[in-house]
């Protein structure tokens, strides 16, 4: 089946960690995004790339860092440097003019 | 600066009873308007894309439309299925970046 996938569903990280999330598309899509979505609002973006090794900062990107080196895969790192990381974290890749979102991550800092 | 805005931000219905969710937008020039649902806990899923004033989409209970500043996703006769909240996000253009800008969702909650 074709589809995003992110990786893990739940993650817990302690404070001063770290942390990975995983992205990948088997959809053969250019465009990737990430975006956080916290409770009573909308979502907002992290980074984006709209092809392989070449990404651009969103509007909240600062404690966030990702890479494209393949097509299928856009993984986002929550650096120490977040303050406030607890979040719902969602992917998503880009068919035609329509975002196609994966089923989340959840992460929250301990 | 592009904003949407989304009305009213939680709904309580009845089973069977008929409603309507707003998206007001201001917007460079529009390319697109979309609906989504998104479930507790899960990703948005894809519903409707709107281009122009006038158009209509339907799908099942549910039928967005348009106009040159809103757009509107009528519930008709709602199951306790359809609970969920429903976002809406607009993309600017022509050209440049495919980054739309989302409301905050309404969050729709239809009791048997």
């Amino acid at each position: 089946d074709g589809g995003i996938t992110q990786s893990p569903k739940y993650l817990f990280r302690k404070e001063g960690q770290n942390v990975t999330l995983s992205c990948e598309q088997n959809l053969n899509h250019d465009a990737m995004y990430w975006y956080r979505q916290d409770p009573g609002q909308g979502l907002r973006l992290i980074y984006y790339s709209q092809i392989v090794n070449d990404f651009q900062k969103g509007d909240i990107a600062e404690g966030y860092s990702v890479s494209r080196e393949k097509k299928e895969s856009f993984p986002l790192t929550v650096t120490s440097a977040q303050k406030n990381p607890t979040a719902f974290y969602l992917c998503a890749s880009l068919q035609g003019d329509t975002q196609y979102f994966g089923p989340g991550t959840r992460l929250t800092v301990l | 600066e592009d904003q949407v805005t989304q009305s009213p931000e939680a709904l309580r219905l009845q089973e069977g009873e008929s409603s309507s969710l707003n998206c007001s937008y201001t917007v460079s020039g529009l390319r697109g308007l979309f609906w989504y649902r998104q479930d507790p806990g899960k990703g948005p899923e894809f519903l409707f894309t709107l281009y122009s004033a006038g158009e209509e989409k339907e799908k099942e209970r549910l039928k967005a439309t348009l106009t040159k500043k809103e757009s509107f996703l009528h519930i008709t006769a709602p199951k306790p299925e359809d609970s969920a909240t429903y976002l809406c996000a607009v993309q600017a253009g022509p050209g440049g970046s495919y980054i739309p800008t989302f409301g905050r969702g309404t969050s729709l909650i239809v009791h048997p």
